[in-house]
């Protein structure tokens, strides 16, 4: 079915350093993805995206990665800064045009 | 740069009240969406409007649910009898298109708490 998850609940990162933010979908049939960012009491903000006929795709500081072949998403965040601090979803685009969410990721920045 | 915004921010309601939550989608936008977000969990898909009809809801979306474009520029989301379980923030998206790539914009959202 259509679903979409990510690995980990939390990730604290480092002030500085690159952040990865993994995440897992399970229809092999989905054709687009997107990532999103929320913070505290916001909406969903629009991060980057990526067809599935792209493996890679790189944005302001951003990067995606989609591995089709192991059905796993990537966001990556160079150069964590502490306006980064926010919960990340994954999100599939599906057959018709919901997106699906997955749980979120809360990436926290340390000092 | 445009943004979707609803009203109000915040809605507290007894159990059985009917509550409507309003949005005002990107001007040029013809695609309109409510999404739901209970505390903690992730966002879920509720409805999907276009060409002053539904096009697409989910289970959740049941009868005490409905949604209206009033106007040319409102867009708003009615539950009839609220029940302590709609407790959630609500987002209203838009997007120009329904291509599978084409970006919703989401809005700030309103939290509706039922008492």
């Amino acid at each position: 079915g259509e679903s979409v998850g990510l690995h980990l609940p939390t990730l604290s990162v480092q002030e500085g350093d690159n952040s990865i933010i993994n995440c897992a979908y399970s229809n092999s049939a989905s054709d687009y993805f997107i990532w999103y960012k929320q913070e505290s009491g916001k909406g969903p903000q629009f991060i980057i995206d990526i067809r599935s006929n792209m493996d890679k795709r790189q944005g302001q500081r951003v990067t995606v990665l989609l591995n089709k072949t192991v059905k796993h998403l990537s966001l990556q965040i160079a150069a964590t800064q502490p306006g980064d601090s926010a919960v990340y979803f994954c999100a599939e685009k599906g057959r018709d045009d919901k997106i699906i969410f997955g749980k979120g990721t809360r990436l926290h920045i340390l000092p | 740069e445009p943004e979707v915004t609803q009203t109000p921010s915040h809605q507290v309601t007894q159990m059985g009240q009917e509550v409507i939550l309003r949005c005002v989608p990107i001007s040029n936008h013809l695609y309109f969406y409510w999404y739901r977000q209970i505390l903690g969990q992730k966002v879920e898909f509720l409805v999907s409007f276009y060409n002053n009809e539904i096009s697409e809801k989910s289970e959740i979306f049941d009868d005490q649910f409905s949604v209206e474009r009033p106007d040319g520029s409102n867009f708003t989301l009615k539950i009839r009898s609220t029940k302590l379980e709609d407790s959630a923030m609500y987002f209203c998206a838009s997007s120009l298109a329904v291509s599978s790539t084409d970006t919703q914009y989401f809005g700030p959202g309103t939290r509706l708490t039922v008492l």
